[in-house]
Parts: structure tokens; C-alpha cells; sequence
């Protein structure tokens, strides 16, 4: 199994350009999620879903868009990039109900200048 | 609302001193309990979870970590570091309210082991 993988690894915008974060998991879980990390701030939830075809807000959504239309693919969108914007972002995925674990992808580090 | 705070965001140690790292939440139902560590420029990766029974709950690595619920905390420990245990830590809190399962992080803290 592969896991939790995200596409691409590195990528550097412009601001104003869009782009679109992919994240794939073959683990079948329910539960994804975005998270962008920061210096200092820690892992802040951006949007969740908790099955296909859901999506909700998390703790920081303001100028990105999700969506979830199979189970094993969740979509991070930037429509309009800000250097606000620049971070680490991190898919994560876990199995239905309280005991599971999140499994982490690899990471995206996006620079918008 | 619910949080979960990491009073430690630096940590500075020698190779084999003991390790505390400080993990409190704020929610009175009934919680499950994560630590997940980051090595440097990797992802987040479990070292150990609590849903119930015995307290003190052991990881990979040497780690443990204890859930005292009256003081609503979960503190990580490990008896003698190694410079290989620097990373980032991540204290997180999973707990059901409304209907809904809620996923918190901690801001983490940073461990630096010297040789």
C-alpha cells in the first residue's frame, strides 16, 4: 500500500495564479483532511470530508475550496493564490469513528511570491 | 471550544537526559489521545495513542506517555534521549460532540538532542 500520497511535492505561484493539490489514499478511510503547517502555528485544519462526496470548513478555509468526489481522492484548491498562502500542506486521512490514527502524506511546500 | 496546548514549543537537551513534553486539553467528555512526532522534513507519524484503559500508555522508540484525567493531560516521556529523537512533537486530541468527531492538534514542540 502507498498510503496516504499527495501530488505535486514543491510547487512555487504567482500571486493571483490557481492550482489544485491532490491527495490520493488507498486505505479506503472515510476521513480526509487538509492541514497547513507554519512556523510556530503548529498543523491548522483547513477542510475536512467525512466520505465521498463531503465536504466541511475547518479552522482556516477562507481562500480555498475542497471537494471529495471519490472516496480515495481529496482536492485542496487555490483559486487565487496569496503570499499568505505559503506553507506546508499536509493531507491526512483515518478510518470512521474515534480510534483511529490520522495518516499523514508527504507534504506539499508551496511558495506563492 | 475545545484545544489541546503545548506549554514547551523549544526543548533543548543532551543525548541521554530524560525527555517531559507537556500536553493538556481542555474538554470534559470523553477523549482519545495522540502523540505524533515529525522528524525534520518528513510527515507526522504516530508514536502512541490512549483510548482507555491502563494510563500509561507505551510507544515506539521508548516513548510513554500518561493520561491523568484529572489534570486533563497526556505528557510524553522517555527515560534517556538519543540524538536521533529530534523532531517536532504533536500533542492531539480526538473527542465526539454534537454527532461529530473533532480532531485537535497541539502547536508542538520542538526537541533538539545534542550529541
Amino acid at each position: 500500500n502507498a498510503g496516504v500520497t499527495q501530488t505535486p511535492k514543491f510547487r512555487v505561484l504567482k500571486t493571483g495564479q490557481s492550482m489544485t493539490l491532490l491527495c490520493a489514499q488507498d486505505m479506503n478511510h472515510e476521513y480526509m483532511y487538509w492541514y497547513r503547517q507554519d512556523p510556530g502555528m503548529g498543523l491548522r485544519l483547513i477542510h475536512y470530508s467525512v466520505g465521498e462526496g463531503t465536504t466541511a470548513k475547518g479552522e482556516v478555509p477562507d481562500g480555498y475550496n475542497v471537494s471529495r468526489l471519490k472516496k480515495q481522492n481529496f482536492l485542496l484548491g487555490l483559486e487565487s493564490a496569496a503570499p499568505s498562502q505559503t506553507s506546508v500542506y499536509f493531507c491526512a486521512s483515518k478510518e470512521v469513528g474515534s480510534r483511529g490514527e490520522q495518516y499523514f502524506g508527504p507534504g506539499t511546500r508551496l511558495t506563492v511570491t | 471550544a475545545q484545544s489541546v496546548s503545548q506549554h514547551n514549543h523549544h526543548v533543548i537537551l543532551s543525548e541521554a537526559a530524560s525527555l517531559e513534553l507537556g500536553c493538556n486539553y481542555s474538554y470534559g467528555g470523553t477523549v482519545n489521545l495522540f502523540w505524533y512526532v515529525q522528524y525534520p522534513g518528513q510527515h507526522l507519524q504516530l508514536l502512541l495513542k490512549y483510548f482507555s484503559g491502563d494510563p500509561l500508555v507505551k510507544g515506539i522508540k521508548g516513548f510513554e506517555a500518561e493520561f491523568i484525567k484529572s489534570k486533563f493531560s497526556f505528557n510524553l516521556r522517555k527515560p534517556s534521549v538519543q540524538w536521533s529523537d529530534t523532531a517536532e512533537y504533536f500533542c492531539a486530541v480526538n473527542t465526539y460532540t454534537s454527532g461529530t468527531y473533532k480532531y485537535i492538534f497541539g502547536t508542538g514542540t520542538r526537541l533538539k538532542v545534542l550529541a
